[in-house]
């Protein structure tokens, strides 16, 4: 089983709509949880952290279930520029080591 | 400004021959990282250093060789390339030693084709 594990998509929406990815982990340990978004041939960029309480920037929510080591992202209306790969990364404590999804890729059409 | 620089940005060679990769960052960051994006998109860690020791050697092939000259540089050399070490090879730093929320900054990559 990957450690972290991701619905590759294309998820193809049109502009405006609300989109919500999922990702799940699988160590337990793990304590600490961000999306990333990567551009076509562009590098990795953080896009938010994901707390415990959930936490929102703008039209993006990230929301995080240790239970059901479960993570996610919602995009509420989207735009064109949110066309993207979003990773989900989760980092173990007292390790450098960032773990990455394989990403989910977000087609957002007029 | 660039933050996190990597050179070069495309590398097409031949199997066996050797090469290096170089990325310089001007963030003041102690921890520099190399990660591997293959054909599928999956991005993996290499390796880390920190303030020049190296504290993450994940199972790489030993042909693959990290140097650190000092924190703000971390170069990659690769002997005897193969065909699988085609890839996009990126770099990254952070500042924190793993406290708290690490944001690590990515370089643009390096495409690396192996024929």
């Amino acid at each position: 089983r990957k450690e972290v594990e991701q619905d590759p998509g294309p998820f193809n929406v049109p502009e405006g709509a609300t989109v919500a990815f999922n990702c799940t982990y699988s160590n337990s340990a793990s304590q600490s949880f961000f999306w990333y978004r990567q551009d076509c041939r562009k590098e990795p960029k953080l896009l938010m952290s994901v707390y415990s309480s959930g936490n929102e920037d703008g039209r993006f929510t990230a929301q995080l279930n240790r239970a059901s080591q479960y993570i996610s992202l919602l995009i509420r209306d989207s735009k064109l520029s949110d066309s993207a790969t979003y990773l989900c990364v989760v980092r173990m404590d007292s390790s450098y080591k960032l773990i990455f999804g394989s990403g989910t890729r977000l087609l957002v059409r007029p | 400004d660039t933050a996190v620089s990597q050179t070069p940005k495309y590398l097409v060679t031949q199997m066996g021959n050797d090469k290096s990769i170089k990325c310089e960052q001007n963030l003041g960051h102690d921890t520099m990282y190399w990660y591997k994006q293959d054909s599928k998109k999956f991005l993996k860690i290499m390796f880390s250093y920190n303030n020049k020791e190296l504290i993450i050697n994940e199972t790489v092939p030993n042909r693959f060789s990290p140097k650190s000259p000092d924190k703000a540089h971390l170069n990659l050399h690769i002997n005897s390339l193969e065909l699988g070490d085609s890839a996009v090879y990126f770099c990254a730093s952070s500042q924190d030693r793993g406290a708290g929320v690490d944001t690590q900054y990515f370089g643009p990559g390096t495409r690396l084709t192996v024929l």
